[in-house]
């Protein structure tokens, strides 16, 4: 497609359901990221995948998440058992490769609010 | 450690003038990158301008311009000429060498007053 596309771009949920968030990066791009946006914290690095491999999950605030990425194009981003502290905006970036020059074209993001 | 610094939370500018948006960050690399990105409400990160630390001269496009001070650590964005669709969230950012993750500010919200 002409840019990333996330889906849902809202999603309202209760507190201790799961949840799935996906993203779809531009065409041909092989790095994806994912970070979170919310009050309190800021921007903030989740995970990174160079096509279908994540070498960098350091990000991740707990078990409860985790994504992968497959046929290096689409990532899916999961939240099990979600808590009021995951209310935020979920962001998925890609770029042409992996490196410090390249930048990151973001979709519009996932809103995510936990009840 | 705060590794990207924005200190002013907000600003205000008169549509057609010109303002300024500061940014410091902190690094023992010679040699990186540096950008800064818009947020509109519609959420989507956009990027204005990047800038390579070891090119001397400031990047510019259209409107946008960066004065930047590689030893005083120093990136701020120039908008001029400011327009009503320049009000957003601008954020800098560093992407840090492992995996180039983007380290970012924590924003500087513009006004533009028409």
């Amino acid at each position: 497609g002409a840019g990333v596309s996330q889906s849902p771009s809202n999603k309202v949920t209760e507190k201790g359901k799961d949840v799935e968030l996906r993203c779809d990066p531009i065409s041909g791009h092989t790095a994806l990221y994912w970070y979170r946006q919310s009050l309190g914290q800021g921007l903030e690095f989740l995970i990174y995948f160079q096509g279908n491999s994540a070498p960098d999950k350091s990000g991740l605030p707990s078990d409860r998440f985790s994504a992968e990425r497959t046929g290096g194009s689409v990532s899916t981003l999961t939240i099990q058992r979600t808590q009021q502290e995951d209310s935020a905006v979920y962001l998925c970036a890609s770029s042409l490769r992996v490196g410090r020059s390249q930048p990151q074209h973001f979709g519009d993001g996932t809103r995510l609010s936990i009840l | 450690a705060q590794t990207v610094t924005q200190s002013q939370p907000e600003m205000s500018v008169q549509e057609a003038e010109t303002v300024t948006l500061s940014c410091t960050y902190d690094t023992s690399e010679s040699d990186y990158y540096l950008f800064w990105y818009k947020q509109p409400p519609s959420r989507q990160m956009i990027l204005v301008i990047r800038q390579e630390a070891y090119k001397q001269q400031n990047a510019t496009e259209n409107r946008f311009s960066v004065n930047f001070q590689k030893a005083a650590k120093s990136f701020s964005l120039k908008i001029s000429d400011s327009q009503l669709g320049d009000a957003a969230m601008y954020f800098c950012a560093y992407p840090k060498s492992s995996g180039d993750k983007l380290t970012f500010g924590t924003g500087t919200r513009l006004a533009v007053r028409p």
